[in-house]
């Protein structure tokens, strides 16, 4: 099946900060989603992106799907930021099977 | 703006006993999933369900867990005998095109 692997596994930044993850993933995908997981457990939505850009607010996101890899931007950083990102993708064969990478621990620091 | 939700938040169970966690999914979608998270580890597909059955399966979906969909609203899971190794965060998600909305989730601990 498909591979998803994720850098880096751990960022630690000062609030206001900027930052780039990283997702790779080894196979053509249909489905690419970016989630966060809070304190609690919660996995929230952020994108589905499995080609092109998007923009939320202080989060934006790319995916170049020929070079099979995502990238999520988090702008002036805020404590409330931190939690776990993963990114999860479903191959073009196997489109409802999500896989997810093994996430970014991100701590904003105030 | 209509959410996924689950029942219940935690549950606490012997070994051996069987547990059903339930999910109500967004009313339109068609598409439902189970996904697992143990402590610490990646989020793992379990299976999903399209027009009531089985449309894929992870190796992790053994004969101790089945699914249904009892009336037009829910969507449950069944562990038949837990092990202890069943702890976990057990999450349902549904879609209606490619997007998956995860619910908050049931934090099962087996003793």
């Amino acid at each position: 099946g498909i591979q998803v692997e994720q850098s880096p596994p751990d960022l630690i930044l000062q609030e206001g900060a900027n930052s780039t993850l990283r997702c790779n993933f080894s196979d053509s995908v249909n489905n690419l989603q970016w989630f966060h997981q809070n304190p609690w457990g919660q996995l929230i939505n952020l994108f589905y992106i499995p080609s092109g850009t998007k923009q939320n607010g202080r989060l934006s996101a790319t995916t170049v799907a020929t070079e099979r890899y995502s990238l999520l931007y988090i702008s002036s950083s805020q404590t409330t930021d931190s939690g776990v990102y993963f990114c999860a993708a479903a191959s073009s064969g196997s489109a409802r099977q999500l896989t997810f990478g093994s996430g970014t621990q991100l701590t904003v620091l105030p | 703006e209509p959410e996924v939700t689950q029942t219940p938040s935690h549950q606490v169970t012997q070994m051996g006993q069987e547990v059903i966690l339930r999910c109500v999914p967004i009313s339109n979608h068609l598409y439902f999933y189970w996904y697992r998270q143990i402590l610490g580890q990646k989020v793992e597909f379990l299976v999903s369900f399209y027009n009531n059955e089985i449309s894929e399966k992870s190796e992790i979906f053994d004969d101790q867990f089945s699914v249904e969909r009892p009336d037009g609203s829910n969507f449950t899971l069944k562990i038949r005998s837990t092990k202890l190794e069943d702890s976990a965060m057990y999450f349902c998600a549904s879609s209606i095109g490619k997007t998956q909305y995860f619910g908050p989730g049931t934090r099962l601990l087996v003793l």
